[in-house]
C-alpha cells in the first residue's frame, strides 16, 4: 500500500485559511469515509484532529474542518493563529483493514 | 482516563531484536485495536501493525510481516511489539495508539519510544 500524497509544505499568515490537501485511491480515500487527520508538534506525539473525514473529537477547536472528493481528502485550517504551526499527516482505511498515512505536511503561519 | 504508557528508550545493535511495552489504562476496552507507528527522525508516521487485545486478532502492514510481532497480555493490559532484524533503517520513535475499531481515528497516543539502532 503506497503512502497517500500530501504537499511537503503549505503556509499561511495569521488570520487567514489553508487547505492541505491529501490525495489517495478509489483502494482507499476513495473506497471509504475513513480518513482521519492528525497534528503533530515538534518533540510530541500526534493529536486526532478529524476521523471519518470530516467528524471533530470533542475539544478540537471547529477552526479545523475535514472533507472528501473522490480520492481526494482535505483539511483546512481557519483563521490561523500561531500555535497551528505543525506538522499534519491523513490516514486512511484500506481494504485489507490496514492503515496508510500521507507523508506529512509542514505548516507554516508567517 | 484513557491513557497508554510505553517503555523507555532502546539502543540496539545492527541485527537484533527489540521489545516495546504499551501499558493500557483501564478506562480502554480490550476489543478497541491497539496499533503501532513508528517515525524514523525528520520523517513521517508509518503504521506498522495492531491487535484486537481480547480476540488476539492481528493485522499488519505487508513491509513489517514476518518481521514484527505484536502480542497482548490482558492480565496486565499491556500490548507488545517485538521487531527483529534490526538494522539502521529501524531508528525511530514508536508509537502506541488505540482507535475504536481499524475504521476509525486514533484518538488515544503513547508517548513515544525511541529505538536506536547502531551498527
Amino acid at each position: 500500500q503506497s503512502a497517500l500524497t500530501q504537499p511537503a509544505s503549505v503556509s499561511g499568515s495569521p488570520g487567514q485559511s489553508i487547505t492541505i490537501s491529501c490525495t489517495g485511491s478509489s483502494s482507499d480515500i476513495g473506497g471509504y469515509n475513513y480518513v482521519s487527520w492528525y497534528q503533530q508538534h515538534p518533540g510530541e506525539a500526534p493529536k486526532l484532529l478529524i476521523s471519518h473525514v470530516s467528524h471533530r473529537p470533542s475539544g478540537v477547536s471547529n477552526r479545523f474542518s475535514g472533507s472528501k472528493s473522490g480520492n481526494t481528502a482535505s483539511l483546512t485550517i481557519s483563521g490561523l493563529q500561531a500555535e497551528d504551526e505543525a506538522d499534519y499527516y491523513c490516514r486512511s482505511y484500506t481494504p485489507t483493514a490496514t492503515q496508510v498515512f500521507g507523508g506529512g505536511t509542514k505548516l507554516t503561519v508567517l | 482516563q484513557e491513557q497508554l504508557v510505553q517503555s523507555g528508550a532502546e539502543v540496539k545493535k545492527s541485527g537484533s531484536s527489540v521489545k516495546v511495552s504499551c501499558k493500557k489504562s483501564g478506562d480502554i476496552f480490550s476489543t478497541y485495536p491497539i496499533s503501532w507507528v513508528r517515525q524514523a527522525p525528520g520523517q513521517g508516521l508509518e503504521w506498522m501493525g495492531g491487535i484486537i487485545p481480547m480476540y488476539g486478532t492481528l493485522n499488519y502492514a505487508q513491509k513489517f510481516q514476518g518481521r514484527v510481532t505484536i502480542t497482548a497480555d490482558e492480565s496486565t493490559l499491556t500490548v507488545y511489539m517485538d521487531l527483529r532484524g534490526l538494522t539502521s533503517d529501524d531508528t525511530a520513535v514508536y508509537y502506541c495508539a488505540k482507535s475504536g475499531s481499524y475504521r476509525d481515528g486514533f484518538d488515544v497516543w503513547g508517548q513515544g519510544t525511541t529505538v536506536t539502532v547502531s551498527p
